[in-house]
């Protein structure tokens, strides 16, 4: 069964933080995916990581930043919190193809007060 | 205008309706792809699909390449049916594209 991990459900932390969300799969797959999932705006692409120390700026990188050193694990930065930044997370991994599926993890809700 | 387009946002039927979720996208796909989200946020792959139509028990998706549309049939709905259908489309560059999902609550 395949699965993707996240290392909080929630989260809470202060204006200014700097923030560690962590990711893991256990599927051998090389490409890896961060979102944020607002109401109203779906799912956004932060960054995404074809393999492993590689990494490319989605559509909304700013104010966060990546770290691929394992296959497996893909790390989400939030340098200086911002209650801006409140919001859902969701990581995902795939197989490279076009057709493979997305898996995603079940997502981290981070509170920034 | 979005690359995906959901209809409807939202939805509520009563238990055992057909229940159709609409998707129409306007870039080039190499796939779409269609995910449930319940309450809580985790998300599931239901189909992937380039062409022509797949079934998973009460579920079916169908695709009209040409048309550029998808449909995400339920047959029979069940309360436990309720949650944020999202269609997703691949486009040629290998970059993924969310429509903004569809809310279905079913009553019992």
């Amino acid at each position: 069964d395949v699965k993707v991990t996240q290392s909080s459900r929630y989260l809470v932390k202060r204006t200014g933080e700097k923030v560690f969300l962590e990711c893991v799969q256990d599927m051998d797959h090389e490409n890896m995916f961060w979102y944020r999932q607002d109401p109203g705006l779906g799912l956004r692409l932060i960054y995404f990581s074809y393999d492993v120390k590689m990494k490319e700026k989605g559509d909304i990188p700013e104010g966060y930043s990546v770290s691929r050193e394992k296959k497996e694990r893909f790390s989400l930065i939030l340098e200086s919190a911002s209650t801006n930044q409140t919001s859902m997370y969701l990581c995902a991994s795939r197989r490279p193809g076009t057709v493979y599926e997305q898996y995603f993890g079940p997502g981290t809700r981070l509170t920034v007060t | 205008k979005n690359e995906v387009e959901q209809s409807p946002q939202n939805l509520t039927a009563q238990e055992g309706e057909f229940i159709t979720i609409n998707c129409s996208y306007s870039v080039g796909i190499s796939a779409l792809h269609w995910l449930q989200q319940h309450p809580g946020g985790g998300i599931v792959s239901l189909f992937m699909l380039s062409s022509g139509k797949k079934k998973h028990g009460r579920l079916i998706a169908t695709i009209n390449i040409q048309e550029k549309h998808s449909s995400l049939h339920i047959t029979a709905s069940h309360p436990r049916d309720s949650a944020v259908y999202i269609c997703a489309v691949w486009n040629r560059d290998d970059k993924i594209i969310f429509g903004k999902g569809t809310r279905l609550h079913i009553l019992p």
